[in-house]
């Protein structure tokens, strides 16, 4: 299957710092979707991305979709503490990345 | 809220027991999931079921028996399990237009089961 690679594994910020994820694919990925899981929690789905070049936003969060669709990266501008979770990005191949731990201090 | 209900929550079992986990959606959704989660990983998918029909297992020890009676229920039937299946057990459905896993997918909270 496609293998995503995910980095970083962690992110410490402070309130207020911005904070990426990125996810790196091998080959041509049909679509990537990303999802949040909180502490203790379910993953949810945040968005999903499909055309080269892509960007969604979704308030402080900002979604892009390389132009060969080899990667992708969710940008959170001025974190919150209600961002704290692990964030996966998922391939059309059925399997999340590594996710990145997001911790904020406030 | 979650629109995918598991039950039960929690799961205590030996290793001679047999139990099983449920699942339920009512959102019309066709495809169904089964995913394994341990700590500080992310989830691994188990098994998916579209349209009532077993579509993918990827290669799940037969110690773990999935069943789907119909389109709003999925069960993971569990027997004979070992202490390494001590996982979260993540259930979730989505609609079928692309294919299995190109849409969007609702989650359930998920079962904590231990194995004793």
């Amino acid at each position: 299957g496609q293998q995503v690679m995910q980095i970083p594994q962690y992110q410490h910020v402070q309130e207020g710092e911005d904070f990426t994820t990125y996810c790196n694919s091998s080959t041509t990925l049909s679509n990537i979707q990303w999802y949040k899981q909180r502490p203790g929690g379910h993953p949810v789905f945040l968005i999903q991305l499909v055309k080269s070049g892509e960007v969604k936003k979704q308030k402080r969060l900002t979604f892009q979709f390389g132009e060969a669709k080899k990667n992708s990266s969710l940008h959170i501008t001025a974190t919150q503490t209600t961002d704290v979770g692990t964030y996966f990005c998922y391939n059309n191949d059925m399997r999340f990345g590594a996710g990145t731990r997001l911790t904020v201090k406030p | 809220d979650t629109e995918v209900t598991q039950t039960p929550k929690h799961l205590v079992m030996g290793m001679t027991n047999k139990k099983s986990l449920k699942c339920e959606q009512h959102m019309g959704h066709r495809a169904m999931y089964w995913y394994k989660q341990k700590a500080k990983k992310p989830p691994e998918l188990m098994f998916v079921y579209s349209y009532e029909k077993l579509s993918i297992n990827e290669s799940v020890p037969s110690r773990f028996s999935p069943e789907c009676p119909n389109s709003s229920l999925l069960n993971l039937h569990l027997h004979a399990l070992q202490p390494e299946d001590s996982a979260l057990y993540l259930c979730a459905s989505s609609h079928l237009q692309g294919g299995i896993g190109n849409q969007p997918q609702h989650f359930g909270d998920g079962t904590r089961l231990s194995i004793l």
